[in-house]
């Protein structure tokens, strides 16, 4: 059964950036069409996806594509998300998940991280 | 603003069904799967339906999904208490080079 689990700080200062790490654990990343994606949704609201990485190559939510990057650690099994230049507004739970190729579903999700921006 | 429009809330009583709907554009539902996810407070969403269709194993068959043009529906029969959660509705969009694009989700409250 895969597992994938968010890890990183849960505080980070306005204009600074934002990096968490989600590892994944059952499977190997580097193995299968899935699509390694993050997901996030403030408190009280919906979610918003923020990207996803497959074999190098990535895609992202273009009202969040000039600060994401999402990378891939095959050696670690785990894959990242930078955020940078963040404010109060990208305060949210962030979800790590996989999705499968050709729906876009997601089939596994993290327990997700609250991360606060804050000074 | 989401980018696929779902009505805030719904109700019924259990037994009852109900219907969610999703509505999007050409770019989105109108050539992409649609998926559906089930989330209870406090915890990480759950995938519902995906392809449209199709019920991941576990998922009672309570639960079912449609779509047609650019509006997908999800349909739930004999409500039951356990049923009430937020339901988001999501797709690939591909405009500006693909992404994924969610419905601003649908509180059911069962009566």
């Amino acid at each position: 059964q895969v597992q994938l689990q968010e890890s990183g700080p849960g505080l980070v200062k306005p204009s600074q950036t934002l990096s968490l790490t989600c590892t994944v654990s059952g499977g190997s990343i580097s193995s299968g069409s899935y699509y390694w994606s993050w997901i996030r949704q403030p408190a009280g609201k919906g979610l918003e996806w923020i990207g996803r990485i497959y074999s190098g190559s990535t895609n992202y939510n273009p009202s969040l594509k000039s600060r994401v990057t999402i990378s891939v650690d095959t050696s670690k099994n785990q894959f990242s998300l930078k955020l940078s230049s963040v404010t109060a507004a990208d305060t949210a739970v962030y979800y790590c998940a996989r999705a499968q190729g050709g729906s876009s579903s997601i089939h596994y999700w993290g327990q997700g991280t609250l991360v606060t921006v804050s000074s | 603003q989401s980018v696929l429009t779902q009505p805030p809330s719904a109700s019924g009583t259990p037994g009852q069904g109900v219907t969610i709907s999703c509505s999007g554009s050409s770019s989105n539902i109108g050539s992409n799967f649609v998926n559906w996810y089930q989330q209870f407070p406090g915890t990480a969403p759950k995938l519902l339906i995906y392809s449209n269709n199709q019920r991941p194993s576990g998922v009672p068959d309570r639960f079912s999904g449609s779509k047609s043009g650019t509006s997908a529906s999800l349909a739930i029969s004999g409500l039951q208490s356990e049923d009430e959660a937020d339901y988001y509705c999501a797709a690939w969009d591909d405009s500006l080079n693909g992404h994924v694009v969610f419905g601003g989700g649908t509180k059911l409250t069962v009566l």
